[in-house]
């Protein structure tokens, strides 16, 4: 059971560049999360789904962009990066409200960006 | 807004010492509360969770209180392990729409 998968695992990118981060989860979950983590600072949001085609900005959108397509797969998108998105990117899924169910997390993206 | 304040880190201890790491929250209305834990290299994962007043969350030998009159939700356990070593979230959820508001963390650092 692979549960909450991100790919890729480390990444470093220019200044402008941009890139897709692919969160694939195989839980039948309906919540997907987008979270960065920078020291000092926990996990803040960027961008949540509540289920397939559904998209909504979490604490820290700007910058990001999302897509749910399929139910299985939350993208991040970074259309042109900067190095403050330097950061470690966590992908979370959950079958209801943390109220009910546990969000699972996956490994992990670590980014850089010079 | 909603906010989640804890104890600063690290905190080293050795094995088989008790462990106390302090969160205190913010709300507005009435939260569930929780604690995630991120072992070295992984994801977070829940610990444990209290969804109202007085309830009291534990797993692996961890407990914490849910008190409203002081807006804490204290995270302890009496003998620690090496294997405890890890990063310790404490996060609140208000609301329906899933989403999570987490601490800085606390980095726990057992030696044997």
């Amino acid at each position: 059971n692979a549960g909450v998968t991100q790919t890729p695992k480390f990444r470093v990118l220019k200044t402008g560049q941009s890139m897709t981060l692919l969160c694939a989860q195989d839980m039948n979950h309906e919540y997907m999360y987008w979270y960065r983590q920078d020291p000092g600072m926990g996990l803040r949001l960027i961008h949540y789904s509540v289920g397939e085609g559904t998209t909504a900005k979490g604490e820290v959108p700007d910058g990001y962009n999302v897509s749910r397509l399929k139910k299985q797969n939350f993208l991040l998108g970074l259309e042109s990066a900067a190095p403050s998105q330097t950061s470690v990117y966590f992908c979370a899924s959950s079958y209801g409200t943390p109220d009910d169910q546990p969000q699972h997390f996956g490994d992990g993206t670590r980014l850089s960006i010079l | 807004g909603d906010s989640v304040t804890q104890m600063e880190g690290p905190v080293t201890l050795s094995e088989e010492a008790f462990l106390t790491i302090n969160c205190t929250y913010t709300a507005t209305g009435y939260p569930s509360l929780f604690w995630y834990v991120q072992y070295p290299g992984e994801g977070l994962q829940l610990l444990l969770k209290a969804t109202k007043a007085d309830d009291k969350g534990s797993n692996k030998g961890f407990e914490a209180t849910y008190r409203k009159e002081t807006t804490s939700f204290h995270l302890e356990k009496g003998s620690v392990q090496v294997s405890d070593s890890a990063v310790y979230f404490c996060a609140l959820s208000e609301g329906s729409w899933g989403k999570l508001q987490f601490g800085a963390g606390t980095q726990v650092v057992v030696t044997p």
